[in-house]
């Protein structure tokens, strides 16, 4: 069975500085996707941003952005130019076809002004 | 506009007595779900329903039941089976189960409490 980790359980960066939240995954497939959403307080999951396995090309979403280490199954989510608005729990999820979306434990990320 | 909506957002139930949460999306998609969230972990599946009148157990379905009558609407009950109710429900919907690319999208969630 897949399975995904996240090993921070919590982080805190300052406004504007530049933070990094970690994803490693574990599977036997060649073909999937993977996701990073945001939880803010109200609790309505968001997506922050996608990846396809099969593109070595990093996703960029404005200010996020992902480095995808296929070899490794790592999966990090990069957050530049920090907002107030960013603080969040993020959650990195990964889905093969025809199975079942998997989520991690997830981490929460404080912003400090 | 389209989305998903739950209601209630929050529902208080005596210990023993069935409780159904709402869940409705128009954005056209064939695959429903449900999740519980728990503090420090991560969403865990309940049910889901790839299409009407179809419906399959995910990894915690002990204790729930659900129903697919209509593409727009996949209500779960949460029964007096279930041991620990109290919990994060989410709901969520994607046009298919089948392709991978397909994110799920998010209702905003009922907080369930029993006590």
């Amino acid at each position: 069975a897949q399975t995904v980790t996240q090993s921070q359980p919590e982080m805190s960066v300052q406004e504007a500085e530049t933070v990094t939240l970690s994803c490693t995954y574990d599977t036997s497939e060649s073909d999937y996707y993977l996701f990073w959403y945001k939880q803010p307080p109200s609790r309505q999951m968001i997506l922050v941003i996608r990846q396809e396995a099969y593109k070595q090309q990093n996703a960029t979403e404005n200010r996020f952005s992902v480095n995808f280490q296929k070899a490794a199954k790592s999966f990090s989510l990069k957050i530049s130019d920090s907002q107030l608005g960013d603080a969040a729990m993020y959650f990195c999820a990964y889905r093969s076809a025809g199975n079942d979306m998997r989520f991690g434990a997830g981490t929460r990320l404080t912003v400090k002004p | 506009d389209g989305g998903i909506t739950q209601s209630p957002k929050y529902l208080f139930r005596k210990e023993g007595q069935n409780v159904t949460l709402s869940c409705e999306q128009n954005l056209n998609h064939d695959a429903m779900y449900w999740y519980r969230q728990d503090p420090g972990q991560g969403l865990r599946l309940i049910y889901y329903s790839q299409i009407v009148n179809d419906f399959q157990k995910g990894d915690i379905a002990e204790g729930y039941s659900v129903s697919r009558e209509k593409k727009e609407s996949f209500p779960l009950t949460v029964t007096s089976a279930q041991k620990n109710p109290t919990a994060f429900y989410l709901c969520a919907s994607s046009r298919n189960r089948v392709t991978s690319s397909y994110e799920q999208y998010f209702g905003p969630g009922t907080r369930l409490t029993v006590t």
